[in-house]
């Protein structure tokens, strides 16, 4: 079936220090995948998104890497600040983006940052 | 910076009752979707709407449910007949043409007693 996994739920960082959330896929077939924050009570909010025929993407302080051949994503964010203290969600695609598709969402991976 | 804006943010029915939550996507935008967040779980795909007809639906999106792009502007979703299961935090979102970030209301909180 289709699913999106993350394999941390929870992870606490210090501040300053670099983050990586984690997330298995098992759709082979996914062509797009984003990675999303969310603040208690707020909508997802995008981060950074990575196509399928790329396995590298940098951002300001983000960057999302894609292995197809395990099937896994995952986002690392660079010197890690309290603002960034959030969940997040990686997402990907099925279907026909063209025509709508549909985003499936992780479980979430909630992230602590200590002063 | 546009937004997409989400009508009410929280309304309380009682089981049974049909519930309508509006959302006003951002204006030059093609594809609409409505998302649901049970309280503490992941975000849930509910259904896709492009060229005004619905263009995914996942098996939540039952014939309980409706979507309806009234006038250009507004995006609606209708619940016909309550459940005390169908409360959560429904999110709108929308995009633009191509592979462009999708951008996501603040959500309505439903609560069903």
């Amino acid at each position: 079936g289709e699913s999106v996994g993350l394999h941390l739920p929870t992870l606490s960082v210090q501040e300053g220090d670099n983050s990586i959330i984690n997330c298995a896929y098992s759709n082979s077939a996914s062509d797009y995948f984003i990675w999303y924050k969310q603040e208690s009570g707020k909508g997802p909010q995008f981060i950074i998104d990575i196509r399928s025929n790329m396995d590298k993407r940098q951002g300001q302080r983000v960057t999302v890497l894609l292995n197809k051949t395990v099937k896994h994503l995952s986002l690392q964010i660079a010197a890690t600040q309290p603002g960034d203290s959030a969940v997040y969600f990686c997402a990907e695609n099925i279907g026909d983006y063209n025509q709508g598709g549909k985003l499936i969402f992780g479980q979430g991976t909630e992230l602590s940052v200590k002063p | 910076e546009p937004e997409v804006t989400q009508t009410p943010s929280h309304q309380v029915t009682q089981m049974g009752q049909e519930v309508i939550l509006r959302c006003v996507p951002i204006s030059n935008h093609l594809y609409f979707y409505w998302y649901r967040q049970i309280l503490g779980q992941k975000v849930e795909f509910l259904v896709s709407f492009y060229n005004n007809e619905i263009s995914e639906k996942s098996e939540i999106f039952d014939d309980q449910f409706s979507v309806e792009r009234p006038d250009g502007s507004n995006f609606t979703l209708k619940i016909r007949s309550t459940k005390l299961e169908d409360s959560a935090m429904y999110f709108c979102a929308s995009r633009g043409q191509g592979l462009e970030e999708l951008f996501f209301g603040e959500g309505s909180r439903l609560t069903v007693l």
